[in-house]
């Protein structure tokens, strides 16, 4: 089963309005997440790492006040894209990497992907 | 730049056969490597992570590591249709961030 939650699955919402999506880590406790975006037929490209009790690290590009990350705690990470535009429309995925193995289907350091939000924005 | 280089494909064999898929990395401070599957429209899932040199067989998949040519590959043994989806590499560096290559489309024909 999925080791990783992301919430919403699919988000339509109006220009100028903000979005919130979560990524949760099953059974696990995760120091760090990573959000990335995706356009049709083109790769993951990461847009930040999210740090638990931190601020986040975005990449180059990605405006910090745009997309704002909150870790609050070791299993929790939001990614709020504020004011979304249609050029927002994408599809963004959190993963999470485990502090440490859970002797089952978690392993040490490996990066768990949740099922990813589509945002289309109109 | 950091790169992991894949050939985007399509990579089209035959049901039964065998698939390969090859990826090369420029940062030679990466330790670990992961092959993902992507199918369309759905989130990377794990197939196969790899840090030594040499292979690493699980089930119909190997992987394959030659840190001196700074080489990845995945081998699909008697492929199915069902493992028609994109397969990305990725490299684990120092900091623990993944580098995704653009991924290989394969497509496995009945």
């Amino acid at each position: 089963g999925a080791v990783v939650s992301q919430h919403p699955s699919r988000v339509i919402c109006k220009s100028g309005t903000s979005v919130k999506i979560e990524c949760r880590s099953l059974d696990f406790q995760a120091t760090t997440m990573f959000w990335y975006r995706q356009f049709p037929k083109q790769s993951l490209m990461l847009m930040a790492t999210s740090n638990e009790g931190s601020k986040a690290t975005y990449e180059q590009g990605v405006e910090k006040d745009k997309f704002l990350i909150n870790h609050a705690s070791l299993t929790l990470s939001t990614l709020t894209v504020t004011s979304a535009h249609p050029e927002d429309s994408s599809f963004y995925i959190c993963s999470a990497r485990a502090n440490s193995g859970t002797g089952g289907s978690v392993a040490k350091n490996i990066q768990y992907f949740g099922a990813g939000t589509r945002l289309s924005v109109l | 730049q950091k790169e992991v280089e894949q050939n985007s494909g399509p990579l089209s064999v035959p049901e039964g056969a065998i698939a390969s898929l090859n990826c090369t990395y420029s940062d030679r401070g990466s330790q670990s490597f992961f092959w993902y599957r992507q199918y369309s429209g759905k989130s990377p899932e794990l197939i196969m992570s790899i840090y030594s040199n040499g292979d690493k067989e699980d089930g119909r998949f190997t992987a394959q590591l030659n840190k001196a040519s700074q080489y990845v590959s995945l081998l699909i043994r008697d492929s199915q249709p069902s493992d028609s989806a994109t397969y990305l590499c990725a490299g684990d560096n120092a900091g623990n961030m993944l580098t995704f290559g653009g991924g290989t489309r394969l497509m496995v024909k009945p």
